[in-house]
């Protein structure tokens, strides 16, 4: 069966980075597209951006570009969200979610368990 | 990118039916069928209700349904139950290739 299992609970000082990773399986890893969705404690959904494990090329939401990278390992079937020059307002639960096989759809249809992290001094 | 436009809060009956929009613009509702709904309960990860405008993943009831009109989508719920009680988000593909959720509806079982 589908899977994603991210890693877990962070805790980060303002300013620093923060990694958080996300394992897929029971589905081949470079066939389908993965986003990243976060959640700051009692607020909506907010998209962060997407990943082709294929050929790793990414799209950024345009309020986090310059602060955001997204990774993958197709070895290890992982991918990987790095955010930088964190701030309290990047507290929030972090989430991976597979989409479809193309770019343009809206199907996002597995979401992983979620990675809180918290920012604070 | 500017959020979605959803009601915050809507509410019915058991065995209601209710209805809950999702306003965007030309550049990304209203230019693409890449319209999707998700049904979030507390402390859970979202759970996908309707991808491409109206088409249901396996295994979520046929009671829900979907559909899109100019730049506004919406997600119908019919024979309402205790357990619809939850969050509803719509999102959209968008011009940039990105992606935008909408605000976010609170659903309300009386």
């Amino acid at each position: 069966q589908v899977q994603l299992v991210q890693s877990g609970a962070e805790v980060k000082k303002p300013g620093a980075s923060v990694k958080v990773s996300c394992k897929a399986s029971g589905y081949t890893f470079t066939s389908y597209y993965l986003h990243w969705v976060r959640q700051a404690p009692g607020q909506g959904l907010e998209w962060m951006g997407i990943i082709n494990p294929s050929g790793g090329s990414t799209t950024y939401a345009q309020k986090l570009r310059g602060r955001v990278t997204m990774t993958r390992d197709t070895s290890a079937s992982t991918v990987y969200m790095d955010l930088s020059s964190l701030r309290s307002e990047d507290t929030a639960m972090y989430y991976c979610a597979r989409g479809g096989k193309e770019m343009a759809t809206s199907l996002v249809d597995y979401w992983g368990q979620g990675t809180l992290v918290t920012v604070s001094s | 990118q500017s959020a979605l436009t959803q009601p915050a809060s809507v509410s019915g009956s058991p065995g209601q039916s209710i209805t809950i929009s999702c306003a965007g613009t030309s550049s990304d509702v209203g230019r693409y069928n890449f319209v999707s709904w998700y049904q979030q309960h507390p402390g859970k990860a979202p759970k996908l209700m309707i991808y491409d405008v109206n088409n249901r993943p396996s295994g979520v009831s046929n009671r829900f349904s979907g559909s899109k009109s100019g730049n506004t989508a919406s997600l119908a719920i019919s024979g309402l139950q205790a357990e619809d009680e939850a969050d509803y988000y719509c999102s959209s593909y968008t011009t940039s290739s990105t992606r935008v959720f909408g605000g976010g509806t609170k659903l309300t079982v009386l």
